[in-house]
């Protein structure tokens, strides 16, 4: 069954802790993302992959870091940077080629403790 | 600078009725544009697109309309049915791979 599993379902933070999102794709997609939704607001990009090893900033980067080191695997590691962590983030994934459709994930809800 | 505006945060519609959420677009190089769903805790899920050498592109109930040159695009849903409770996102693409979404519209489906 291929899909995009995000995990955990839940996380929190403590002031100063960083703490990583993992996100795994098995539909051989060559393209990552990673979003932020805020109540009342769209899904707003944070960092995005075309390609294993190497990926560029979104909108909303700062206090936020990632690594591709393999095509199926794209974490999200929310800094002690980022104040305001507090949100939903999703993380989707598009295949090289097809058109510009984004598969998502089912999302981590992340609190500050 | 939000590219991509849905104006209506909310709509409320009889089963059985038309729905029609609206989305309005500033940038001119948007090319490709996609309306998602999405229920409360989980990912958003693809439901139709349109490329922007079409007007119309239809899928079963839902039916997307765009006019470019009003920058404008809207989804039909005939008929509601109450699984279509969910919020909406518009989103469009300039052909780089990323998405600019709008804020969403949530419609409730009346019985």
């Amino acid at each position: 069954d291929g899909g995009i599993t995000q995990s955990p379902k839940y996380l929190f933070r403590k002031e100063g802790q960083n703490v990583t999102l993992s996100c795994e794709q098995n539909l051989n997609h060559d393209a990552m993302y990673w979003y932020r939704q805020d109540p009342g607001q769209g899904l707003r990009l944070i960092y995005y992959s075309q390609i294993v090893n190497d990926f560029q900033k979104g909108d909303i980067a700062e206090g936020y870091s990632v690594s591709r080191e393999k095509k199926e695997s794209f974490p999200l590691t929310v800094t002690s940077a980022q104040k305001n962590p507090t949100a939903f983030y999703l993380c989707a994934s598009s295949p090289r080629t097809g058109g510009d459709i984004q598969y998502f994930g089912a999302g981590t809800r992340l609190s500050v403790l | 600078d939000q590219q991509v505006k849905q104006n209506s945060p909310s709509l409320s519609v009889q089963e059985g009725r038309i729905s029609i959420l609206n989305c309005d677009y500033t940038n001119s190089m948007f090319d490709y544009f996609l309306w998602y769903k999405k229920y409360p805790a989980e990912g958003p899920t693809f439901l139709i697109s349109i490329s922007s050498i079409k007007d119309k592109n239809e899928d079963g109930r839902f039916t997307v309309f765009l006019n470019k040159s009003a920058k404008h695009l809207s989804l039909h849903i005939v008929p509601s049915q109450p699984g279509d409770s969910a919020v909406y996102f518009c989103a469009a693409s300039q052909g780089d791979y990323k998405l600019s979404f709008g804020a969403g519209t949530t419609v409730t489906v009346r019985a």
